[in-house]
């Protein structure tokens, strides 16, 4: 089993839709969450830190499930500029790895 | 703020040559430097975790005599790819964090081994 798993992909939605995406991880003492997203042949670029409160910026809510040990990212009103992998990514303790899931792949259409 | 810069962005070199790849964090001391490789519509995959002043941890399968790392200060982290081959053609990107913070990413090295 991988240390962090993502929906398989890809994703196919129309312009405004609301998507979710959700990456589980294996190691319950993992510390630190964070979404990223990379377009074709850039670099990823982080988009939010996960808290276990949740947190929202703008069109985009991530939250953290400790007991179950998932995160997610619900995007709202897609723009077709939402197109590109998302990666989420989960640092290990005391601040160790990072590791990261395989990736979602997003395609936003008119 | 947390700017990391790499260099060259991208290098074209002859079989049996050696490429040096710079990774530097711009306005923050990186205790920690990653490497990672990524293949065309593939992921990316860690290569080696750098710390600072300290050997370079490798993931499976990564040749460290090849990939040579150094991380010799808290905000500079080289890799070289000696001997380079044409398989080895592809996406180089490093990263840095200090402590436990998000990983800031390079703009990346596209080698091309002809």
């Amino acid at each position: 089993r991988k240390e962090v798993e993502q929906d398989p992909g890809p994703f196919n939605v129309p312009e405004g839709a609301t998507v979710a995406f959700n990456c589980t991880y294996s190691n319950s003492a993992s510390q630190s969450f964070f979404w990223y997203r990379q377009d074709c042949r850039k670099e990823p670029k982080l988009l939010m830190s996960v808290y276990s409160s949740g947190n929202e910026d703008g069109r985009f809510t991530a939250q953290l499930n400790r007991a179950s040990q998932y995160i997610s990212l619900l995007i709202r009103d897609s723009k077709l500029s939402d197109s590109a992998t998302y990666l989420c990514v989960v640092n290990g303790v005391n601040a160790g790895k990072s590791t990261f899931g395989d990736g979602t792949t997003l395609t936003v259409k008119p | 703020g947390a700017v990391v810069s790499q260099h060259p962005s991208r290098v074209i070199c002859k079989s049996g040559t050696s490429v040096k790849i710079e990774c530097r964090s711009l306005d923050f001391q990186a205790t920690t430097m990653f490497w990672y490789r990524q293949f065309p519509k593939q992921s990316l995959m860690l290569m080696a975790t750098s710390n600072e002043g300290s050997k370079a941890t490798y993931e499976q399968g990564v040749e460290k005599d090849k990939f040579l790392i150094n991380h010799a200060s808290l905000t500079l982290s080289t890799l070289t790819v000696t001997s380079a081959h044409p398989e080895d053609s592809s996406f180089y990107i490093c990263s840095a964090r200090t402590g436990n913070s998000p990983l800031h990413f390079g703009n990346g090295t596209r080698l091309t081994v002809t």
